[in-house]
């Protein structure tokens, strides 16, 4: 069955980076597009970031452009989101979610990992 | 990139029905059939409902239906279950390869 497996998350100091992990398994993760939600505590869903399924295209919520960087690692079936210069306006859960047909919606799902913004 | 427009909370009684309106603009939902709807138990991930306006996923009950009009979508929950308490949020591709969300609308079954 598919699994999202997200890790990474904590306490990070605003300016300071981190990099948020998300490992697939039941399914051929190389054929397929791989995004990032994040949800801020008693928030809604915000998009962040998608990376297409061979790593070649990468687009961005205005909102973490340029401090953000999605990436891929097909041989591990691992994909990444490097968290640049984090504001507390960043703390979040953080979701690996799997794009779908078009790739534009989200079939599976990871847990989440949460990340807090704080000094 | 403003989110799409949701009323924060709907209710309605146990075998009633009810509607979730998710409201965009000629950019998003107005121009692009690719709508999905999610739902979140508390302290869950979000779970597809609803993809391309009005597909359901397999597993996902008939009790669960998607439509547009205009710059509009709505999903309407027939036959309300005690199960279907969550917050459930619309989104719609944006052109360019970016996606809003909705802000989630609260259901409450009384």
């Amino acid at each position: 069955q598919v699994q999202l497996v997200e890790s990474g998350g904590g306490v990070v100091q605003p300016g300071r980076s981190l990099r948020l992990s998300c490992v697939a398994s039941g399914f051929t993760f190389s054929t397929y597009a791989m995004n990032w939600v994040r949800q801020a505590p008693g928030k809604g869903l915000v998009w962040v970031a998608v990376i297409s399924y061979d790593g070649s295209n990468q687009y961005y919520a205005d909102s973490v452009k340029g401090r953000f960087t999605i990436s891929r690692d097909n041989s591990k079936n691992t994909v990444h989101l490097q968290v640049n210069s984090p504001r507390p306006e960043d703390t979040a859960v953080y979701y690996c979610a799997r794009g779908a047909g078009t790739g534009v919606y989200f079939d599976y799902w990871g847990q989440g990992t949460p990340v807090t913004v704080s000094s | 990139q403003s989110a799409l427009t949701q009323p924060a909370s709907v209710s309605g009684s146990p075998g009633q029905s009810i509607t979730i309106s998710c409201t965009g603009t000629s950019s998003d939902v107005g121009s692009y059939s690719l709508v999905s709807w999610y739902q979140q138990l508390p302290g869950k991930a979000p779970k597809l409902m609803i993809y391309e306006v009005s597909k359901r996923p397999s597993g996902v009950s008939n009790r669960f239906s998607g439509s547009r009009s205009g710059n509009t979508a709505s999903l309407t929950i027939s036959g309300l279950q005690a199960e279907d308490e969550a917050d459930y949020y619309c989104c719609s591709y944006a052109g360019s390869s970016i996606v809003l969300f909705g802000g989630g609308t609260k259901v409450t079954v009384l």
